[in-house]
């Protein structure tokens, strides 16, 4: 049974490119997450979306930061223009309405931005 | 001051030893509470719910205190293979939606 799956697992680029994230969460689980993780700040929660909707993107640190869930299978994390402050793991994880509250986070895209 | 506050460590012990993990958190409306644990450049991954009644799993045991606001993770016994972070995690509701991390204590089991 597959996991969680992000790609790619490591993007490095130049400040002002843009960046895509993508993740596939679970079969049949129905909410997703998106998380970034550095030393300085611990994991902190960008986006999540339940049934495909957008319902907390308090997290996300600016315009530059954009997500979007076209379908149950499918989410993307878009930084536009990258900065180097965006240097970090970026995790998705998932979660099933009959799990109660366990996430399952995918394995990370490492991204450093020069 | 942070929603999930957790000693960073390192906490480096001896295998076999007993080590406690302590955590507090500052919202009170908190419902759910978990420990995941962390290996190196890994993803966080569940390691148990905590309940009011307190809870163990094998050589680990989760405590809960509402009054306080205060969680503990005992780990008794301990491996090498523990040596991990381990997080705390909080939800303000009991039916999924938004966890809140602390930063994480860093375990050093030595042989």
């Amino acid at each position: 049974d597959a996991g969680v799956i992000q790609s790619p697992r490591h993007e490095v680029t130049e400040m002002g490119q843009e960046v895509t994230l993508r993740c596939k969460p679970i079969s049949g689980h129905n909410s997703l997450f998106w998380y970034r993780q550095t030393m300085m700040r611990g994991l902190e929660l960008l986006i999540y979306f339940n049934n495909n909707v957008p319902i907390d993107d308090s997290g996300m640190p600016e315009d530059r930061f954009s997500a979007k869930m076209p379908n149950a299978s499918f989410s993307t994390l878009k930084i536009q223009p990258s900065e180097p402050r965006d240097s970090a793991v970026y995790f998705c994880a998932s979660q099933g309405k009959l799990k109660g509250n366990e996430q399952f986070f995918g394995p990370g895209t490492r991204l450093t931005v020069l | 001051r942070k929603e999930v506050e957790q000693d960073p460590g390192p906490f480096n012990v001896p295998e076999g030893a007993t080590v406690a993990f302590n955590c507090t958190y500052s919202n009170s409306a908190s419902q759910s509470f978990f420990w995941y644990r962390q290996d190196c450049r890994k993803e966080p991954k569940l390691l148990m719910s905590v309940y009011s009644s307190g809870n163990e799993d094998g050589r680990f045991t989760a405590q809960l205190n509402r009054a306080s606001q205060y969680i503990s993770l005992l780990i008794r016994d301990s491996k090498l293979s523990d040596s991990a972070t381990y997080l705390c995690v909080v939800n303000r509701s009991n039916q999924g939606g938004k966890l809140i991390f602390g930063q994480g204590t860093e375990l050093s089991v030595k042989p």
